[in-house]
């Protein structure tokens, strides 16, 4: 399994502002996600991010409101940009790795995620 | 796209009750199947997973879950639940050639000593 770690854990921010969440993972991987969880409400995929490329959003999503950074194959950050309070969620990394050797699929491992609450 | 559904949102038991977690799922092809969970203040851990071959399997903390392909489900069970089971689980799908989870709306258990 891989460790993930996200800073902030949580933030206080007032709309209009934005933050950038940090993710930093202990081996390398080729995909990492992003996913949001609206109090009361289960997870969404905001978008995928491969190193070396763009991000790929889901339908909903959109690079200037939630840019994406992928510098090498340990680390990724999410902006949320022009903060609203309804970007209050918690947001988490995730990463894929294969669970081992002839494994016919991927696992995802969760970071702890980050609290956000813009006022 | 696919879509799970979970059929409860929130379950109250007592300790040494059976617990019974239903999961279904909509995609017709072949489909990755997980459960998560997530105790108070912690982080979503993988309790669980089916990729292919025995359709009981068996996860952590004495949890199992039994893919039904012709119901389409995943139910989660534990024959004897404690208080630390005290948790909000979550039923997540993919399809066997993609990687995309998609994730049911989560089952808060509440475990009453």
């Amino acid at each position: 399994s891989a460790v993930i770690s996200q800073k902030p854990s949580r933030d206080i921010c007032q709309r209009g502002t934005s933050l950038t969440i940090q993710c930093q993972v202990d081996s390398q991987v080729t995909m990492m996600f992003w996913y949001r969880q609206q109090p009361g409400q289960s997870l969404t995929l905001i978008a995928t991010a491969n190193q070396g490329s763009e991000a790929t959003y889901e339908s909903g999503f959109v690079i200037d409101k939630f840019p994406i950074s992928r510098p090498n194959l340990t680390f990724s950050t999410l902006t949320v940009s022009n903060m609203s309070p309804e970007d209050s969620s918690i947001y988490l990394c995730s990463v894929e790795a294969r669970p081992g050797q002839g494994a016919s699929g991927y696992e995802q491992y969760f970071g702890p995620g980050t609290r956000l609450t813009v006022t | 796209a696919q879509s799970v559904s979970q059929h409860n949102h929130h379950v109250i038991l007592s300790e040494a009750a059976s617990l019974e977690l239903g999961c279904n799922y909509s995609y017709g092809g072949t489909v990755n199947l997980f459960w998560y969970v997530q105790y108070p203040g912690q982080h979503l851990q993988l309790l669980l997973k089916y990729f292919s071959g025995d359709p009981l399997v068996k996860g952590i903390k004495g949890f199992e879950a039994e893919f039904i392909k012709s119901k389409f489900s995943f139910n989660l069970r534990k024959p004897s639940v404690q208080w630390s089971d005290t948790a909000e689980y979550f039923c997540a799908v993919t399809p066997s050639n993609d990687y995309k989870l998609s994730f049911g709306a989560g089952t808060t258990v509440t475990v009453r000593a």
